[in-house]
């Protein structure tokens, strides 16, 4: 599986759009991108993942760069209960998921 | 979306028991599994990987005799921690595998099981 690198923690106002980013300079052609997050105490919550395109479902945007060598997750109105740690994980069919440590995400009142 | 529910959420042994931990699929159909183990302030760490009526494949490191488990059914495995110490406390949690959509399989991870061993 491709390594990915993530900021170790970061802050957003209450409302605001949190952009998280995330680097993998190494993915190959058949890795997805994929995201999850871990709210204290809880199991992951998956959010979104994606191949090349751009995706968007009711949690979340996932902007993926034309050469796939980075990706931005997007929480367009960040909430108190978004505040957990997000994992960026890139795989492919049928490999098994590695989880780093992830970008804190603390949403500020 | 999918559903994977974990039973207990939390349970509390003396030294030296045993606990079973089950892990559910509630709206699909899942013939792989995982167990993970996540220690206070780190990530998740794979712990073994089942299939559906066969044998688990456990990570390095993981002891199978101690760590026992079984995936009967397409929707349940069960994770037992046998004469558990101490050491053994931690969040374990498991995920099942999705079918195929548009080329990529997701996982689905269950709430977790906090275990302590006193």
């Amino acid at each position: 599986d491709a390594k990915t690198t993530q900021p170790t923690s970061m802050d957003c106002a209450e409302g605001r759009a949190a952009n998280l980013p995330c680097n993998h300079s190494t993915i190959s052609g058949n890795e997805y991108v994929y995201w999850y997050r871990q709210i204290h105490s809880q199991g992951p919550q998956y959010i979104i993942h994606g191949l090349k395109n751009n995706e968007t479902n009711e949690m979340a945007s996932l902007i993926i760069t034309e050469d796939r060598k980075s990706s931005t997750l997007i929480l367009p109105h960040a909430t108190l209960r978004d505040t957990a740690v997000y994992y960026c994980i890139a795989r492919s069919y049928g490999q098994n998921f590695v989880f780093g440590p992830g970008t804190r995400l603390s949403v500020l009142p | 979306g999918a559903v994977v529910s974990q039973h207990p959420s939390w349970v509390i042994c003396k030294s030296g028991t045993s606990v079973k931990i089950e892990c559910r699929s509630l709206d699909f159909q899942a013939t792989t599994m995982f167990w993970y183990r996540q220690f206070p302030k780190q990530s998740l760490m794979l712990m073994a990987t089942s299939n559906e009526g066969s044998k688990a494949t456990y990570e390095q490191g993981v002891e199978k005799d101690k760590f026992l488990i079984n995936h009967a059914s397409l929707t349940l495995s069960t994770l037992t921690v046998t004469s558990a110490h101490p050491e053994d406390s931690s969040f374990y949690i498991c995920s099942a595998r999705s079918g195929t959509s548009g080329g990529a399989d997701t996982q689905y991870f269950g709430p977790g099981t906090r275990l302590t061993v006193l």
